[in-house]
């Protein structure tokens, strides 16, 4: 198992450009979501998804979209890029929505730079 | 909303020596509860978790955490640290019917001292 995969690690985009942050998991978990991480702040809930077809919103959306067209994906669009949204952006996935397997596993991250 | 707070930033300690690293959080009804490690540049780690029984829970690389509802805290322990122990730790509650939306703390930063 790979587990939660992310790329790029990298990116630095200018502003008002567009990028697909790409997430994927190998492990059927049903639960799926976008955090970013901030100095000082820990990390905020961006958006979530609890299976294929249902997304929803989390702390901070704006700015950002998301869709949930498989099980195993979840990518995180930023449509137009500005330099509040320079960050480290974490993927994470569940097995499901029961209490018990709440544990959620989060991917290496990528790190987005704004100019 | 719940809330989630570490009050140390930073906390160093001599390797050998005991550990507590402080979360208090707001929530309503009993919580899901959560300790997380990053070590730098990597992603988080589950250490523990909490969400009913034993208030007393263990977790991996010898730590635990006690649940104590009275004083809405979650602290995080370790008899012995290690150098290795050096990172970030955060504490996080589970929002939600399932606990699957983290609400994290800011996080301490541990040093440890040889």
């Amino acid at each position: 198992n790979a587990g939660v995969t992310q790329t790029p690690k990298f990116q630095v985009l200018k502003t008002g450009q567009s990028m697909t942050l790409q997430c994927a998991q190998d492990m059927n978990h049903e639960y799926m979501s976008w955090y970013r991480q901030d100095p000082g702040m820990g990390l905020r809930l961006i958006h979530y998804s609890v299976g294929a077809g249902i997304t929803d919103q989390g702390e901070v959306p704006n700015g950002y979209n998301v869709s949930r067209s498989t099980t195993e994906d979840f990518p995180l669009r930023l449509l137009s890029a500005a330099p509040s949204q320079t960050s480290v952006y974490f993927c994470a996935s569940s097995y499901g929505t029961s209490g018990y397997y709440n544990e959620q596993f989060f991917g290496p991250g990528t790190r987005l730079t704004v100019l | 909303a719940q809330s989630v707070t570490q009050p140390d930033i930073h906390i160093t300690v001599s390797e050998g020596a005991s550990l507590e690293l402080r979360c208090n959080y707001s929530y309503g009804a009993t919580p899901y509860l959560f300790w997380y490690v990053q070590s730098p540049g990597q992603g988080l780690q589950l250490l523990l978790k909490y969400f009913s029984g034993d208030t007393l829970v263990q977790g991996i690389k010898g730590f635990e955490a006690e649940f104590k509802r009275s004083q809405s805290s979650f602290n995080l322990r370790k008899p012995s640290v290690h150098w290795s122990d050096a990172a970030e730790y955060f504490c996080a509650v589970g929002e939600g019917e399932y606990g699957n939306k983290l609400v994290f703390g800011a996080g301490t930063i541990l040093r440890v001292k040889s």
